[in-house]
């Protein structure tokens, strides 16, 4: 199964509201990364936070870090209509493969 | 302009007939992988390598090959495509090996296989 599942599954708001996404994990990481992807194309990475970090501020994202719940938030604040796209969290895989477990995706709506 | 480019972005071909799908990294990054997305699967990891020379198999590497003999290229090979391969591919790279690094990806080669 999935290492990360986000929620909700999809989310539809207006142009200037805030939205939120939330991910959940079940095993112990390093660090957590949010990536965004427009429709059909490739993923773009927003930011990374480390497992020793609860907090972290890019622009208008926020990003928290809960690891005694295995849960993160991203926070979109004064959302764009360019910001319609799909989010994905992503957290390491065991081991040093480098690998990315990503959950199945946030798909964003903003109407302007 | 740092990126990772794929080549084709776009492929329709039939069962049996091998096909490569190349993907080159202009970032010196030591490692790369390839992804396949699936509806309702997510993104999964079909082969990685952390240098030349190196690879290994990801979650779903059945039916596939890559090769690493260049920092730069890590092509995806389909010797004998089928139906079920009919997905999304992404190319990725990092710096280095291990998730403490970003990765970049590619613009995606969407593989209809009939």
């Amino acid at each position: 199964s999935q290492q990360g599942e986000e929620d909700p599954q999809a989310l539809s708001i207006q142009e200037g509201e805030n939205a939120t996404m939330n991910c959940s994990y079940k095993t112990s990481i390093n660090n957590l990364q949010w990536y965004r992807q427009n429709s059909g194309r490739g993923l773009v990475h927003l930011i990374l936070i480390r497992s020793n970090e609860r907090e972290k501020h890019s622009g208008r994202l926020r990003v928290t870090l809960d690891t005694s719940k295995k849960s993160s938030s991203l926070l979109i604040t004064a959302s764009r209509a360019a910001d319609t796209a799909s989010y994905f969290c992503a957290t390491a895989g065991s081991g040093n493969t480098g690998k990315l477990i990503f959950g199945q995706g946030t798909t964003l709506q903003v109407k302007p | 302009e740092a990126q990772v480019t794929q080549n084709p972005r776009y492929l329709i071909t039939v069962t049996g007939k091998k096909l490569t799908v190349t993907c080159s990294q202009n970032m010196n990054h030591e490692y790369m992988s390839w992804y396949r997305q699936d509806p309702g699967l997510g993104l999964r990891q079909i082969y990685y390598s952390m240098n030349v020379e190196v690879t290994d198999k990801g979650d779903v590497p059945e039916g596939y090959k890559v090769s690493r003999k260049e920092k730069r290229n890590f092509p995806l090979i389909l010797e004998s495509p089928s139906p079920n391969q009919t997905s999304l591919y992404f190319c990725a790279s990092s710096r280095t090996s291990g998730t403490s690094y970003e990765q970049y990806f590619g613009p995606g080669t969407r593989l209809t296989v009939t």
